[in-house]
């Protein structure tokens, strides 16, 4: 199983954008990169995942590596709503995700 | 459409009772996940089903954890004779089927053993 680095917390303030980053020096070729984040008293979300190439969607964007060990998350405008924990997961499918305790993100109005 | 569903919502229980925790995942997900995350950590998984497999049950701390799923849809998880380890969230997910689809989750169940 893939290990991950993730920082413990992060500040950033309201609308302005925010970089989370993730270290997985140990991913394996078949293994996505997932993001979750979880808000405070809810169950986790889905925000993104990518394999190679870098991904965006309407939440958030995913900055993938070229060597693949490490991956950032890119959140173009915060806002207070997106303060959460956010999880960096490799694996090459959904059944067996590690997860760990992930970046508490902190957004200042 | 509506999302998974959990119940109750929080639960508490003397230590040493039986207690059961339900699931409803999204119609027409063929996999559900069981996962608990005690305060501050992450999520660790438990079991596992899809469709009409065998679950993957190698999460499952102890024997006094069981899970059912019945008719591929509302999945039980039973813990019996409590323990106040078992103090956690319990977290139901689903998603359409296995391999790299997102996972959709419920709220959870706080379970709290006194």
């Amino acid at each position: 199983d893939a290990k991950t680095t993730q920082p413990n917390s992060m500040e950033s303030n309201e609308e302005e954008p925010v970089h989370l980053p993730c270290n997985h020096s140990t991913i394996s070729g078949t293994d996505y990169i997932h993001w979750y984040r979880q808000l405070p008293s809810q169950g986790p979300e889905y925000v993104i995942h990518g394999l190679t190439s870098n991904v965006n969607n309407r939440m958030a964007s995913l900055a993938i590596a070229e060597d693949r060990k490490s991956s950032t998350l890119i959140l173009h405008r915060a806002t207070l709503r997106d303060a959460a924990v956010y999880y960096c997961i490799p694996g090459d499918s959904n059944y067996q995700l590690i997860w760990g305790a992930g970046t508490k993100l902190i957004i200042k109005p | 459409g509506a999302g998974v569903s959990q119940s109750p919502s929080n639960k508490v229980t003397e230590k040493g009772k039986d207690v059961e925790l339900r699931c409803d995942p999204i119609s027409g997900h063929t996999a559900l996940y069981w996962y608990r995350q005690s305060l501050g950590q992450g999520l660790e998984f438990l079991i596992y089903f899809q469709g009409n497999s065998a679950p993957d049950k190698s999460g499952l701390p102890s024997d006094r954890f069981s899970a059912e799923r019945t008719g591929g849809s509302v999945s039980t998880l039973t813990i019996q004779r409590t323990q106040q380890e078992d103090s956690a969230v319990y977290l139901c997910a689903s998603s359409r089927r296995t391999g790299v689809y997102e996972q959709y989750f419920g709220p959870g169940t706080r379970l709290t053993v006194t």
